[in-house]
């Protein structure tokens, strides 16, 4: 079955960082261009940050370019979202997702979803 | 950067109802469009891409038209489970923005 399972969601406090991770199978990982997409509670949804299939092209929504992350291991069939400087308004569920078709270049609609995992920054 | 709306944030309908949402670009997508439906607890899954071409499995109830700044996502007759709130987005460029979602209920 073709799979994302994130991990790494947790409680922080405003400030501090937090890696996620998104484990991909059933699938081939390296061909496809990958995607962090957000959703606040009672909220709609936010793409984050994109990389493209070889890892060397990523794109940042403006509210997290400078302390977000995104990359990916092809080794290891991972995706990651490094965050920094965490606010309270970055509370909400992480999902990752695939690009809707194996591509080199970033096509932007996504066909595969993890489940998602809960980032709570609160002091 | 290129603003998405949708209309209406949420509508209630019957059983067998046609329903139609309408998402507008603040600037031309070309066929860069697609919905999403997300049920509650659940992520969102990809419905239709390209204006109007559906994802395998999807039922041929739901129907995508448009081109450019208006869309319009049709459910040809409302069934229990497409209970769920729906999502436009552009795709034709960064940011890849999403709709703010519209809102479905059985009446």
């Amino acid at each position: 079955d073709v799979q994302l399972v994130e991990a790494g969601g947790g409680l922080v406090h405003p400030g501090e960082s937090l890696r996620l991770s998104c484990a991909a199978s059933g699938f081939s990982f390296d061909v496809y261009s990958m995607a962090w997409v957000r959703q606040a509670p009672g909220r709609g949804l936010e793409w984050l940050s994109y990389i493209s299939s070889s890892g060397r092209t990523t794109y940042y929504e403006d509210s997290v370019k400078g302390r977000f992350t995104i990359s990916r291991d092809s080794a290891k069939n991972s995706l990651f979202l490094q965050m920094t400087s965490l606010r309270d308004e970055d509370t909400a569920v992480y999902y990752c997702a695939r690009d809707y078709k194996r591509s080199n270049y970033l096509l932007g609609a996504f066909d595969v979803w993890g489940q998602g995992t809960t980032v709570i920054v609160s002091s | 950067d290129i603003q998405m709306t949708q209309s209406p944030s949420s509508l209630s309908a019957s059983e067998g109802d046609r329903v139609t949402i309408t998402c507008r670009a603040s600037q031309g997508v070309s066929d860069y469009l697609a919905w999403y439906q997300q049920k509650p607890g659940k992520p969102p899954k990809l419905l239709i891409y390209a204006i109007s071409t559906l994802q395998p499995g999807v039922p041929s109830r739901f129907s995508g038209s448009g081109y450019g700044t208006d869309f319009t996502l049709t459910i040809s007759s409302l069934q229990p489970e497409d209970v769920a709130t729906y999502y436009c987005q552009k795709y034709n460029s960064a940011p890849w923005t999403f709709g703010p979602g519209t809102k479905v209920e059985m009446k």
